[in-house]
């Protein structure tokens, strides 16, 4: 398979504790995305990588979540001390620079208890 | 900043029905536009999109929608659905210049009744 793809599948965690998700975006995807999709609502941007540089954040990015793209391959996203409203559908998308067309990975879903 | 606006988030219709999903959006650029579709247990897939050419876009499975400038309108459309439909529809929208992020309506949940 040469889709988008993310890992862990399903996390669940207690409150206070770290998580990481890992992405792999498609092969030669100069451009990675994170998204966090909330029950009853559509994806909502957090960052984008350009190779391995990380060119923008949301405001919904608080200080307890960090993303790295080191090499410009895979992504990891780190939330430190999680909270019950970090509960969501975590999802990766991977795109050419010279494309508008974003490819989505099938989401790694966090559960906070 | 974009948004995106979609209305009835829940459809329910038979086979062989017409279907229609609304989509507005609010940006004051020039942008392109998409359609994704979740089918249960699936992951977003992309069903067509829109890139400044011919306003009335076709994609795959039958699928249509077309792109209103005027009404700032990309009205997602198919004349007769099948039960394999039954799936969520995101409308979502990105600048044309830019970082290409993306930004998504909550979503139509359709379910097509065999």
């Amino acid at each position: 398979d040469t889709g988008v793809s993310q890992d862990p599948r399903h996390k669940i965690t207690k409150r206070g504790q770290n998580v990481t998700f890992r992405c792999d975006p498609i092969s030669e995807h100069n451009r990675l995305y994170w998204y966090r999709q909330t029950l009853g609502q559509g994806p909502e941007f957090l960052t984008y990588f350009q190779n391995e540089a990380q060119l923008e954040k949301s405001r919904l990015l608080s200080d307890r979540f960090s993303a790295e793209r080191p090499k410009g391959s895979f992504s990891t996203l780190e939330i430190q001390r999680t909270e019950q409203g970090d509960s969501a559908m975590y999802l990766c998308a991977s795109s050419f620079v010279q494309s508008y067309e974003q490819y989505f990975g099938p989401g790694t879903r966090l559960t906070v208890t | 900043a974009q948004s995106v606006s979609q209305h009835n988030h829940h459809v329910i219709l038979s086979e062989a029905a017409s279907l229609e999903l609304g989509c507005n959006y609010s940006y004051g650029g020039t942008v392109n536009l998409f359609w994704y579709v979740q089918y249960p247990g699936q992951h977003l897939q992309l069903l067509l999109k829109y890139f400044s050419e011919d306003p009335l876009v076709k994609g795959i499975k039958g699928f249509e929608a077309e792109f209103i400038k005027s009404k700032f309108s990309f009205n997602l459309r198919k004349p007769s659905v099948q039960w394999s439909d039954t799936a969520e529809y995101f409308c979502a929208v990105n600048s044309y210049y830019g970082n290409n992020r993306l930004a998504f309506g909550k979503g139509n949940q359709v379910v097509v009744i065999p």
